[in-house]
């Protein structure tokens, strides 16, 4: 069956350190990947996209790996702050681009 | 200002009693979608449409209904609500639907059925 799952469902780091969170599919073979933030209550937002040709992606402090043999994309925030604790959530498309889907979402906590 | 307007944004209703969640979007988007959100089990998608008078099954579009007349506005329509329905939609829009396109998300709908 089709799935994707989002390492652990919460994730503590010190601020300042990286956070890495990983996405694992199974059964999907999207030709794009992409990631959001989601804060309490409110609707997600984009932050990158990769496509299933590139290895890497990077904006700002953030980067994104996409492995197709793994099926597996890592998502880091390098120094991380306070104002980074959110829940994020990978996205990939299949049907040629027609549904969405997305994981369970990670909920990020940095410390101070 | 590019947005995905939904509403109403909280709404408590009774078992049976029809509702409609509208949502609309002013950036001229092709493709539009519903999600609900439930805790523990993530974003699930429930209807979509790839463009005017076209609208397909998402993941659970049971005792959902939509319809896409216009580009700009993609309703929710719940004929018999029930209190499974109780949740957190969220409608959202792209320019298509190819996963290389930004989805844009509206605020979300705290719907609760009584």
């Amino acid at each position: 069956s089709q799935k994707i799952e989002q390492n652990s469902e919460a994730l503590n780091i010190q601020e300042g350190k990286t956070a890495t969170l990983t996405c694992n599919y199974t059964n999907y073979s999207p030709a794009y990947l992409q990631w959001y933030r989601q804060d309490p209550g409110r609707g997600p937002v984009f932050l990158l996209l990769i496509r299933e040709n590139e290895k890497e992606k990077r904006k700002e402090r953030l980067k994104v790996t996409f492995d197709t043999t793994l099926k597996q994309s890592l998502f880091h925030i390098t120094a991380s702050q306070p104002a980074d604790s959110a829940t994020y959530l990978c996205a990939l498309d299949h049907n040629y681009g027609q549904n969405f889907v997305f994981g369970p979402g990670t909920r990020l906590s940095v410390l101070p | 200002e590019a947005q995905v307007t939904q509403n109403p944004r909280y709404l408590i209703t009774v078992t049976g009693k029809k509702l409609t969640v509208t949502c609309s979007q002013n950036m001229n988007h092709e493709y539009m979608s519903w999600y609900r959100q439930d805790p523990g089990l993530g974003l699930r998608q429930i209807y979509y449409s790839m463009n005017v008078e076209v609208t397909d099954k998402g993941d659970v579009p049971e005792g959902y209904k939509v319809s896409r007349k216009e580009k700009r506005n993609f309703p929710l329509i719940l004929e018999s609500p029930s209190p499974n329905q109780t949740s957190l939609y969220f409608c959202a829009s792209s320019f298509s639907g190819a996963g290389r396109n930004t989805i844009y998300f509206g605020e979300g709908s705290w719907l609760t059925v009584v």
